[in-house]
């Protein structure tokens, strides 16, 4: 089973909401990451988790916020965030993060900010 | 120079057709080395791990050459489902970051 599981679907949100985009993965990987897709254009990375610590910040605005409850939760809290952060926003996860493994993808959560 | 470049699409072949993609990358320390699928509006699925001894999953075949610092994808007989976007995918060493580099991707379109 690769599965990556990510709630919600679509998020709709002003720019005064405070809202989270929730992951999970039951693989038991160690390592997982946020990513975020603009149209036409590939992922990028935001965020990696391994063993539960923050190891990278692909110097994220502060607007976004990360949070890893346990080993197979990851949360994007959000908060303030303006229109242009709308993005498909993606959640991912490898077995762990030095060894070069492949990462699996969630669904994705469709962020619109207006 | 791009980290990864892939060919630029989109590529219009009709079903049946053989179609290859190639990509290229600039660390020569990079360790591992992937071609993964994205549908529209969908996530980026695993297509395939590249392995240097090159590696077959029925219509589909992945070449590495450390060499010269390039991977291919070979579909044969392609199929109506095969469009998608294509991505090349490297992962950088550890001790340099340990990231995923995703080339901008080709899209494929197979006419009926």
């Amino acid at each position: 089973d690769t599965e990556v599981t990510q709630t919600p679907k679509h998020l709709v949100m002003g720019m005064t909401n405070k809202k989270s985009l929730k992951c999970e993965q039951h693989m038991g990987h160690r390592a997982m990451y946020w990513y975020k897709q603009k149209a036409k254009k590939p992922p990028e990375l935001m965020f990696v988790y391994s063993y539960e610590k923050l190891s990278i910040n692909e110097s994220v605005p502060s607007r976004f916020s990360p949070e890893c409850p346990n080993s197979s939760l990851l949360n994007l809290h959000l908060h303030a965030l303006q229109p242009e952060d709308s993005a498909l926003y993606l959640c991912a996860s490898s077995q762990d993060w030095t060894g070069g493994g492949e990462q699996y993808f969630g669904p994705g959560t469709r962020l619109t900010v207006t | 120079r791009k980290e990864v470049e892939q060919d630029p699409g989109p590529f219009n072949v009709p079903e049946g057709a053989t179609v290859a993609f190639n990509c290229t990358y600039s660390n020569s320390a990079s360790q591992s080395f992937f071609w993964y699928r994205q549908d529209c509006r969908k996530e980026p699925k695993l297509l395939m791990s590249v392995y240097s001894s090159g590696n077959e999953d029925g219509r589909f075949t992945a070449q590495l050459n450390r060499a010269s610092q390039y991977i291919s994808l070979l579909i044969r007989d392609s199929k109506l489902s095969d469009s998608a976007t294509y991505l090349c995918v490297v992962n950088s060493p550890y001790n340099q970051g340990g990231k995923l580099i995703f080339g901008q991707g080709t899209e494929l379109s197979v006419k009926p």
